[in-house]
């Protein structure tokens, strides 16, 4: 069974500092690495994308890539109370459907 | 900007009642996909499309079914509502040459 680990959290930071979220994956075929952020009621909506090892910046958002250790995170630098909700991992398939394969996310809230 | 728009938000039904969910996306996105969530789950895969009239089972397709007979829509049907069905279920949609999957708002279905 392929598997996307993630912390449930809640993960609680202040406003400012730098949110860590950290996602492990089991299938090392997959290619394809995806952060989605879901806030309470709403559908997940998809923020960063990173296909290579390494990092990945979009503004505040940074992805981390580390296919050797089966590793994606994502850092948030300057949290803002506006940040807090539940982030998802997922990752594709690597088998011939290349569907997403998702976490059950990490709940993060940022403290004024 | 990709358009996921799903038939409604909120709907509640009756025990036995067949329930229809309507997707439609806009992009011209060959594949589709049925998702329900629930609390401490995640995201379960119910059914997917790769084409029109083509369809695939999820991870947990039992008491569902499916349609697609235009590229643009995905329709989720529950032949006989259960209270075991309550969910929210999300629509998404792909291009077939990338792994980004794109969400709709959600419809939170409550069987009664």
């Amino acid at each position: 069974q392929k598997e996307v680990e993630q912390n449930s959290g809640p993960l609680s930071v202040p406003e400012g500092a730098i949110a860590s979220l950290n996602c492990t994956y089991s299938d090392r075929g997959s290619q394809s690495f995806f952060w989605y952020r879901q806030y309470s009621g709403k559908s997940p909506e998809l923020i960063m994308s990173i296909y290579s090892n390494g990092d990945k910046e979009d503004g505040r958002f940074t992805a981390q890539l580390n296919k050797a250790s089966q590793y994606v995170s994502l850092l948030i630098r300057d949290s803002q109370p506006s940040d807090s909700a539940t982030y998802l991992c997922a990752v594709n398939d690597g088998g011939s459907q290349g569907n997403l394969i998702f976490g059950k996310g990490t709940k993060l809230s940022v403290k004024p | 900007d990709v358009k996921v728009t799903q038939s409604s938000r909120y709907l509640v039904k009756r025990t036995g009642e067949k329930v229809f969910l309507e997707c439609v996306q806009d992009m011209d996105h060959e594949n589709m996909f049925w998702y329900r969530q629930d609390p401490g789950l995640g995201l379960r895969l119910i059914y997917f499309s790769y084409d029109v009239k083509m369809k695939e089972k999820g991870d947990i397709p039992e008491g569902y079914s499916v349609s697609r007979e235009k590229k643009e829509r995905f329709s989720l049907i529950l032949e006989s509502a259960s209270t075991n069905q309550t969910s929210m279920y999300l629509c998404a949609s792909r291009l077939a040459k990338s792994y980004e999957q794109y969400f709709g708002p959600g419809t939170r279905l409550t069987v009664t």
